[in-house]
């Protein structure tokens, strides 16, 4: 079984630049996750998707940050302009549905340097 | 509202020691509790949960955790540390209540020596 993935694994940008991040997630999973990990942090969530609608973007930055999620299946997230804080590792999961018993499964990340 | 705290950043062992790494959370209803691992340039990868089932959790590479609810505790152990267990581990808990959401904890870095 293929787990998830992202690209790319590593972004270098300057800032005010734009930059966007993609993940597909394990086959038949109907809900998506989008974390940020700062450096000797643990992730916070930023968006949370079922199927193809967004059920929890309390924490994205509206301001700069989008996401998409098109068929319910693959999925971007859009940083424009990027800044300096928002270097991190931005890491996608996904699980087969949205439950507290649920397990996550995780791709190995995209980190981002903002310089 | 739910919150993790690992009270450890940074924990060493020696190759063959048990190993303790603690994590207490606050819920406001019956928690869920995970324990994930982070290899460096790897994604999270879970270790063992509970979910009001059995207290003590067997999971994979000889982990286990205990649920004590009296001291909102859900420290995870190992009796012998081997050189691949050196990694970042995350205590998480999740609320049913809270539409499942999860909350992480800071993480502990676990060094093995050999």
């Amino acid at each position: 079984e293929a787990g998830v993935v992202q690209s790319p694994r590593y972004k270098i940008i300057e800032k005010k630049q734009p930059v966007a991040f993609w993940c597909n997630p394990i086959s038949g999973h109907n809900t998506l996750y989008w974390y940020r990990q700062n450096l000797g942090q643990g992730p916070e969530l930023l968006i949370r998707y079922e199927n193809e609608e967004a059920v929890d973007d309390s924490q994205l930055p509206k301001d700069r940050f989008s996401a998409e999620r098109l068929k319910g299946v693959d999925s971007t997230l859009k940083i424009q302009p990027a800044e300096l804080g928002d270097s991190a590792v931005y890491l996608c999961a996904s699980s087969l549905v949205t439950s507290a018993y649920n397990e996550q499964f995780f791709g190995p990340g995209t980190r981002l340097t903002v310089l | 509202a739910q919150s993790v705290t690992q009270l450890d950043s940074h924990v060493s062992v020696s190759e063959g020691t048990p190993v303790l790494l603690r994590c207490n959370y606050s819920s406001s209803y019956s928690p869920s509790l995970f324990w994930y691992v982070q290899h460096p340039n790897k994604g999270l990868q879970l270790l063992l949960k509970y979910t009001s089932a059995a207290t003590l959790v067997k999971g994979i590479n000889g982990f286990e955790a205990e649920f004590k609810k009296s001291e909102t505790s859900f420290h995870l152990t190992k009796p012998s540390a081997h050189m691949s267990d050196a990694a970042e581990y995350f205590c998480v808990v999740s609320e049913y209540a809270n539409a499942g959401k999860s909350t992480f904890g800071d993480g502990t870095t676990l060094t093995v020596k050999p």
